[in-house]
């Protein structure tokens, strides 16, 4: 079965300071991994996703995350944080092969915020 | 403005009646997909769409809840019967028909069911 877990309901970083926001996951083949982004009364905003290749992937706002194969895990970073990347983030997972090729599966999400 | 849009924003409606939302995906894509995210969740899959084909169905899906796509193109899905339970975000997102493309999240619908 495939899921994804995020440990940290919240995470509060100074701003400039780096951030981290973890993700694990599970699944039955090999995964593609996504974390997207959702402010108040918006919808989900696509970040970055890996596929295959490198382990370390740059998105959208200067975001990175970097897989690792052996943890199970997609934690996503960035160097230095800014006030207006506080915001709700979300980690999914889907299996590249059987029969759920659609679905997204979606962590509990983590509230990052960034304080001045 | 050539997102994923959806109609309407916002419903209240009482317990037991029958309500319908729509999606409007981005227009080159393939696949529609609908989700349900419930206050302090992730969202939750419930159906997804090739074209006018409906190839998964959750099983959080009940028989109160239907969805199609008649044409390809737009979405709707209806709730009959709405209960408090149902009350959540519907979401529907949108991509291309290669694999590992990234859905297209549309702002949602909030049902509010009194």
């Amino acid at each position: 079965a495939q899921s994804v877990a995020q440990p940290e309901d919240q995470v509060n970083v100074a701003e400039g300071n780096p951030l981290t926001v973890k993700c694990t996951y599970s699944v039955s083949g090999n995964p593609y991994l996504f974390w997207y982004v959702q402010y108040p009364n918006r919808g989900l905003q696509f970040l970055l996703k890996y596929i295959t290749g490198d382990n370390l992937v740059k998105g959208s706002y200067g975001f990175e995350a970097e897989f690792n194969k052996s943890q199970t895990s997609f934690h996503l970073k960035k160097p230095s944080a800014l006030v207006s990347d506080s915001a709700l983030y979300f980690c999914a997972v889907r299996d590249s092969r059987g029969s759920t090729l659609g679905r997204l599966y979606f962590g509990r999400g983590t509230q990052l915020t960034v304080w001045p | 403005d050539t997102g994923v849009s959806q109609d309407p924003r916002h419903k209240i409606t009482k317990r037991g009646q029958n309500v319908t939302f729509r999606c409007d995906p981005i227009s080159e894509h393939n696949r529609l997909y609908w989700y349900r995210q419930t206050l302090g969740q992730g969202p939750e899959f419930l159906t997804y769409f090739q074209n006018e084909a409906q190839l998964e169905k959750s099983r959080l899906l009940s028989d109160r809840f239907s969805a199609e796509r008649p044409k390809g193109s737009f979405s709707t899905l209806e709730i009959q019967r709405t209960e408090q339970g149902d009350s959540a975000m519907y979401l529907c997102a949108s991509s291309p028909i290669r694999e590992a493309n990234e859905q297209f999240f549309g702002p949602g619908t909030r049902l509010t069911v009194l």
